[in-house]
């Protein structure tokens, strides 16, 4: 199985905030990745895939690049509403396994 | 519009057979490329993925949980049913079903998930 590690696990962060998300592949996965938000009692929602291709209805202050085994997630701006889980999942590969999470608390 | 509902048990026992429905609206597994995934999430924990099925009926499992799942679609009813044996206290989880396309390759449309709570 792929294993996917995101760093830092958790971060705090102010409104306003440049916050940028890490998840490192354990072996090569071109640009199969993708990220989630998740907020609390609710499902996740895709906000990139295949490593930097915005969702449609997703702020243009999520961005998304990398490709091979490091990928990152950037909010150029932080929002109140940002303050969630993030998660990255691989889809090069069987099992399509998500990283660990990172939870963006408020500073 | 697209939507995915997840129903079936809130609690099961140990040992026991648990079987999920995920009813689809807006879009079919007849539809070429496109597919239906189930994803998990114990309390507190992280999400995992357990299986996919696709408009063609291809099938995958994650290989921990293999020999328990079974994955079908009733295309009539627009459906597609998950079912995992020898239910354990630590298969509690919330189960999530979700749409992907080949194009997208990503989960871009989630159901609202099911507790599962299994437990004596």
């Amino acid at each position: 199985d792929i294993q996917l590690t995101q760093s830092p696990s958790f971060l705090s962060a102010s409104v306003g905030d440049r916050v940028t998300i890490t998840c490192r592949a354990s072996q090569g996965i071109s640009s199969y990745l993708a990220w989630y938000q998740q907020k609390p009692g609710k499902a996740p929602n895709l906000l990139i895939y295949v490593a930097s291709t915005l969702q449609s209805g997703v702020p243009s202050r999520f961005s998304g690049t990398g490709s091979g085994t490091e990928f990152t997630l950037t909010i150029s701006s932080l929002q109140p509403e940002d303050f969630a889980t993030y998660y990255c999942q691989q889809f090069d590969s069987y099992p399509r396994t998500f990283g660990q999470g990172t939870k963006v608390e408020i500073k | 519009q697209i939507t995915l509902k997840e129903s079936g048990p809130t609690l099961v026992k140990p040992t026991q057979t648990l079987t999920l429905t995920c009813t689809l609206s807006g879009f079919s597994l007849i539809t070429s490329g496109v597919a239906v995934g189930w994803i998990r999430q114990p309390p507190g924990q992280a999400l995992e993925w357990v299986a996919l099925i696709y408009w063609d009926n291809d099938k995958r499992y994650n290989p921990s949980l293999n020999s328990r799942l079974t994955i079908t679609k009733d295309t009539s009813k627009n459906q597609v049913v998950l079912t995992m044996t020898n239910m354990d206290p630590v298969d509690t989880a919330t189960y999530y079903c979700a749409h992907t396309t080949v194009t997208t390759t990503a989960f871009d449309i989630w159901g609202q998930g099911t507790m599962v709570t299994v437990s004596s």
